[in-house]
């Protein structure tokens, strides 16, 4: 089964300075990744998602994250912190398989979260 | 217009007591999902329904039935409730089964006491 390790349950950047959360994953074949953000008390929103398409993803906010295949990693980052940002992330990976008619079936398994906090 | 919408947001209720959480979603998506997160923030996923057909049903105690009345609800129904079952329940649906493109209600917070 495919799993996502993100490294750094807390991560503090100042207002304006590079982003950088990371997640690394175990994957047995091509996987399918995302990013999902959760302010508090309230469920999660889709940043962006890789699914064997460009490797560089662009989301929302102006966050994009960059899968390779090398290094098992697919890090969420964007250039200059908003206040705005802080949340918690979750990096999950699609599980994927085929029922007995062939149909692909999903389900997503979530990293730990990082919580990014934003000084001004 | 809230695309996929849970009730109650919050839930607060005694032990052994039996309860259920209703969700909705008006995105015309044919796959539902139930997500726990625990008290450490870590989300697991618990059932899918595909057009009404369980189709993940992971390893989680009986007293947890879902129900799908139609390919629009997906409705939790908690048994006998434990100390353990304090989380936020997630539900969640997606436009394929692949689960490419989640979109996840707000949550209810359950409080077992």
């Amino acid at each position: 089964a495919q799993s996502v390790t993100q490294l750094g349950s807390h991560v503090s950047v100042s207002e304006g300075a590079l982003v950088l959360l990371r997640c690394n994953y175990s994957s047995s074949v091509p996987p399918y990744l995302f990013w999902y953000v959760q302010y508090p008390n309230q469920g999660l929103q889709l940043l962006l998602k890789y699914t064997s398409a460009a490797t560089l993803v662009k989301g929302i906010n102006g966050f994009e994250a960059e899968f390779k295949k090398s290094e098992t990693s697919f890090h969420l980052t964007k250039p200059s912190a908003h206040m705005s940002d802080a949340a918690e992330y979750f990096c999950a990976v699609s599980d994927n398989w085929l029922n007995a008619g062939g149909t692909s079936y999903g389900k997503l398994t979530f990293g730990q979260g990082t919580i990014l906090t934003v000084h001004p | 217009d809230t695309a996929v919408s849970q009730t109650p947001k919050y839930l607060v209720t005694q032990m052994g007591n039996d309860k259920s959480i209703k969700c909705e979603q008006n995105l015309g998506h044919d796959t539902m999902y139930w997500y726990k997160q625990d008290s450490k923030k870590f989300l697991k996923i618990m059932f899918s329904y595909n057009n009404k057909e369980l189709i993940i049903n992971e390893t989680v105690p009986n007293r947890f039935s879902p129900k799908s009345p139609d390919k629009a609800h997906l409705n939790l129904h908690i048994n006998s409730l434990e100390l353990g079952d304090s989380a936020v329940y997630f539900c969640a649906s997606s436009q394929d089964v692949g689960g490419f493109g989640y979109t996840f209600g707000s949550g209810t917070r359950l409080t077992v006491v």
